[in-house]
């Protein structure tokens, strides 16, 4: 079946400017994290999203970064007035949201601020 | 709490020789742990994952993990390397219950193989 999927897969935008990018998670799956990756490094939890709750934000690192889910399909993460700090590659994962909790990954958007 | 430490951020080995990447966890519950792999410029691809059934996991690829609840490890090993195994491996940890499903991810190792 299809896996996590993420647009664009590649951005680059200028500092100052807002950017929205998209993830899908695989169908059925209730669970969505959004993670940032920067350069050689490892992964930085920013947000989870599991069914109606309310989301865990506590990895959000400024007020500039937000995101929005529509029930149980698509998310948006939107970094306003980006800096060049926020470049980066943004990875989405779902899981079924049930234990183990193993989380399947989207490619990913490499974010450019130049 | 829970976290997961990678000993060795970098390893090099010779095409055809052994892999052994090393993962350490330490958790309030009875853990799930997975690996995961980063080939450049990809997303992450789920290797393989404990949950508390057999101990020695098999996943994909020829890559195998033992876990030892006494030394709380959980190495990744790979009887002989191949060029397309390069890339950067997350070992991960997660509580197999509670409500808490945030993955720990350790700093990653990245894994060269030499001709």
């Amino acid at each position: 079946g299809a896996g996590v999927s993420q647009s664009p897969s590649n951005k680059v935008t200028e500092k100052g400017k807002d950017v929205e990018l998209r993830c899908d998670p695989i169908s059925g799956h209730t669970a969505l994290y959004w993670y940032r990756q920067r350069l050689g490094q490892g992964l930085e939890f920013l947000i989870y999203f599991q069914g109606n709750s309310a989301p865990d934000k506590s990895g959000l690192p400024s007020d500039r970064f937000s995101a929005e889910r529509t029930g149980e399909s698509v998310s948006t993460l939107t970094i306003q007035r980006t800096q060049q700090e926020d470049s980066a590659v943004y990875l989405c994962a779902s899981s079924t949201g049930l234990a183990p909790y193993e989380q399947y990954f989207g490619p990913g958007t490499r974010l450019t601020v130049t | 709490a829970q976290s997961v430490t990678q000993l060795d951020s970098h390893v090099s080995v010779s095409e055809g020789t052994p892999v052994l990447l090393r993962c350490n966890y330490s958790s309030s519950y009875s853990p799930s742990l997975f690996w995961y792999v980063q080939h450049p410029n990809k997303g992450l691809q789920l290797l393989l994952k404990y949950t508390s059934a057999a101990t020695l996991v098999k996943g994909i690829n020829g890559f195998e993990a033992e876990f030892k609840k006494s030394e709380t490890s959980f190495h990744l090993t790979k009887p002989s390397a191949h060029m397309s195994d390069a890339a950067e491996y997350f070992c991960v940890v997660s509580p197999i219950t509670g409500t808490a499903s945030k993955l720990t991810f350790g700093t990653g190792t990245r894994l060269q193989v030499t001709l």
